[in-house]
């Protein structure tokens, strides 16, 4: 069955720096998503991203946030100057119309 | 806005027991999604089962069953004859009526533990 990947699966950061996280949806689903979960807490809702634009942001999704298709099977979420709050697991998510979203396994982010 | 509410921040069950997990939302749609994750110490978030609320039917998925009251606004999620592969948190999301793009909408989760 076809998989949504991420790398890496653990990123270790210092404060201040700029990260990239890296997903590959299923290759013929259209809509990407990505969410974070905080440790210990509920999956949050970030990003939605269809047509090579920005559908839907949650107000966690602020300007230090952006995503990207910069070809045709990676998409990214960038973090511009990273905060110790923004430790966290970042997953990627993508469907197509009528379909379940399938998650990749993660990304854990550690902000030193 | 749309609510997702556990109720059950922790729940164990003995092996090959059965187990319910509670799960009721908030919406003023009447057509929706709700759907039922896993999450495995692995931290991978694994669909397990999914209900259109246009659907009287309950959704079942082998050992997983769902008993969905729209009207209660209430999904649960029934687990037969539970193995010890099934210790994981469990999130119930909604989602709005899928004309793509959706985002979804989770609870706090049940941390599940299935015991020996």
């Amino acid at each position: 069955e076809p998989e949504v990947t991420q790398t890496p699966s653990h990123q270790v950061t210092q404060m201040g720096q700029e990260v990239i996280l890296r997903c590959v949806p299923i290759s013929n689903h259209l809509y990407f998503y990505w969410y974070r979960q905080i440790l210990g807490q509920k999956v949050e809702f970030l990003v939605s991203f269809y047509n090579n634009e920005i559908s839907e942001k949650s107000e966690i999704f602020d300007d230090q946030f952006s995503v990207e298709r910069p070809d045709g099977s990676n998409f990214t979420l960038k973090i511009r100057s990273t905060k110790l709050e923004d430790s966290a697991m970042y997953f990627c998510a993508s469907d197509d119309r009528n379909q379940p979203q399938h998650f990749g396994d993660g990304t854990r982010l550690s902000i030193l | 806005a749309q609510t997702v509410t556990q109720s059950q921040p922790e729940m164990s069950v003995q092996e090959a027991e059965t187990v319910t997990l509670s799960c009721t939302y908030d919406t003023s749609e009447n057509n929706y999604y709700l759907f039922w994750y896993k999450q495995p110490p692995s931290r991978q978030m694994i669909l397990v089962i999914r209900q259109e609320a246009y659907k009287q039917q309950n959704a079942t998925e082998n050992r997983f069953s769902v008993n969905f009251q729209k009207a209660a606004k209430s999904f649960s999620l029934k687990i037969s004859d539970s193995q010890l592969g099934d210790t994981a948190m469990y999130f119930c999301a909604f989602m709005k009526p899928n004309s793509g793009n959706t985002p979804l909408v989770f609870g706090k989760g049940t941390r599940l533990s299935v015991i020996a």
